[in-house]
């Protein structure tokens, strides 16, 4: 079975510029989460799409934003990038039966973004 | 705010020792665990994860969980050079379904030939 997929896996952006960036879960997975890895603050969780519903957010600006489509396929944007969002980010998926249960998230190879 | 410690590192053992790496978390309502292992330039690959008191075998390596002291640990045991790589304590916590991680910031394991 395919893993998690993202693209593109890197990227070069100006300062106020916009960006989005994609995720294909892993086939038959419903639940995609996004995080932002930088080396200062590590692992952050950005928000959870299940069911083209956006589950839960993670403490970011406005300027971060996502959807989810019918086929569980996620996307994430950024609007008027700086230079502060120069990161990886991860798209993980998950199983997840149901709105109330949870299961082991897998995380893709990540979209290496760089803000100049 | 929700926070996950570990020793930063690094951590440094000799081929076939024994690596321990510790996580403590401040959520009492937490109620999964996992282990990511992140190799430099990739992305975390899970390696176990836990949700009941006590201790979880899968092959090299076990789980430990103790929720009374809000703490969970990872053994490797025969540590081989290619276990070199920075390990992810994340924790999820009863949030109404929610699939949140609280990741701590890793420990940078190597393990020396």
């Amino acid at each position: 079975k395919a893993g998690v997929t993202q693209t593109p896996r890197y990227l070069i952006k100006t300062r106020g510029q916009q960006v989005t960036l994609s995720c294909s879960p892993i086939s038959g997975h419903r639940s995609v989460s996004w995080y932002q890895q930088t080396p200062g603050q590590g692992l952050q969780f950005l928000f959870e799409y299940f069911s083209e519903t956006q589950r839960n957010k993670g403490n970011f600006p406005g300027r971060f934003s996502g959807r989810q489509f019918s086929n569980s396929r996620s996307e994430m944007n950024v609007s008027t990038l700086e230079l502060g969002d120069s990161a990886l980010y991860l798209c993980a998926s998950s199983l997840r039966r149901s709105s109330v249960s949870t299961d082991t998230q897998y995380f893709g190879p990540g979209t290496r973004l760089t803000v100049l | 705010q929700k926070e996950v410690e570990q020793n930063s590192g690094p951590l440094s053992v000799p081929e076939g020792a024994i690596a321990s790496l510790n996580c403590t978390y401040s959520d009492r309502g937490s109620q999964s665990f996992f282990w990511y292992r992140q190799y430099s330039g990739k992305s975390p690959e899970l390696i176990m994860f836990i949700y009941s008191n006590g201790d979880k075998e899968d092959g090299r390596f076990t789980a430990q969980l103790n929720k009374a002291s809000q703490y969970v640990s990872l053994l490797i045991r025969d540590s081989q050079p290619s276990d070199s790589a920075t390990y992810l304590c994340a924790v999820r916590g009863d949030q109404g379904g929610s699939e949140k991680l609280v990741f701590g910031k890793g420990t940078k394991l190597t393990v020396n030939p």
